[in-house]
């Protein structure tokens, strides 16, 4: 059973424009939410995280939304650029009495036209 | 430049061949990841490491043998693969107990002939 549903898969936008990437969790012992991005040929790295206590967290042009009761969270780029093409990740972490674990959506693949 | 460093940057290799892929973090954490990332699929924890000693394996098939000789390195043996093991292998650290946020390499883009 996949832990984190992200949505969508794919996602091209004219530059300017502000995509929003979705995703939805099940485990309420959840507690934290990264977003990573991805370039080709790149490992993924943070891009923003927020914990579950704010219901928005901004980061230049890159925001969260929380959503606690209704289990989601999602990711808005304003202004977009021809740079921020990548694929994005959503994350969802749960602390272990050894080791937490961090569960990934499958990604959304970004394109933004110039 | 990313704090942890992955070689070889690619991989061919035959199903009979043996190799390992390494990893190594200089960001003083004190756990180390393999992941596998394959098309389409979301991101397979396959192997944690903390303080050098492993605490999970994700089902992981046993021609996948991981190794941590120290909380700096991690290579990851692989022997007699399928074709079906190609894939980007990544590997990952943090520092266990302070949060969810994970530094990735750039990963060994493995194809198995």
């Amino acid at each position: 059973q996949q832990q984190v549903k992200q949505s969508p898969q794919s996602l091209i936008v004219q530059k300017g424009g502000i995509p929003i990437i979705n995703c939805a969790y099940e485990n309420t012992a959840f507690d934290y939410f990264p977003w990573y991005q991805q370039f080709p040929g790149k490992g993924p790295a943070l891009l923003i995280a927020i914990r579950p206590d704010v219901s928005e967290k901004k980061e230049g042009r890159f925001t969260i939304s929380f959503n606690k009761s209704a289990k989601q969270f999602s990711l808005h780029i304003m202004d977009s650029q021809p740079g921020d093409s990548a694929t994005y990740f959503c994350a969802s972490w749960v602390g272990g009495s050894t080791l937490g674990r961090l569960y990934f959506g499958r990604g959304t693949q970004l394109t933004v036209w110039p | 430049e990313t704090g942890v460093t992955q070689t070889p940057r690619h991989l061919v290799m035959g199903m009979t061949n043996k190799k390992s892929l390494k990893c190594e973090q200089h960001l003083g954490h004190n756990a180390m990841y393999w992941y596998k990332q394959s098309a389409k699929k979301p991101l397979e924890l396959m192997f944690v490491y903390n303080f050098k000693e492993q605490t999970e394996n994700n089902s992981v098939p046993s021609r996948f043998s991981p190794e941590c000789p120290n909380s700096s390195h991690l290579f990851l043996h692989l022997h007699t693969l399928q074709p079906e093991d190609s894939a980007l292998y990544l590997c990952a650290s943090s520092q266990e107990g302070i949060t969810g946020d994970l530094h990735f390499g750039n990963g060994t883009r493995l194809t198995v002939t």
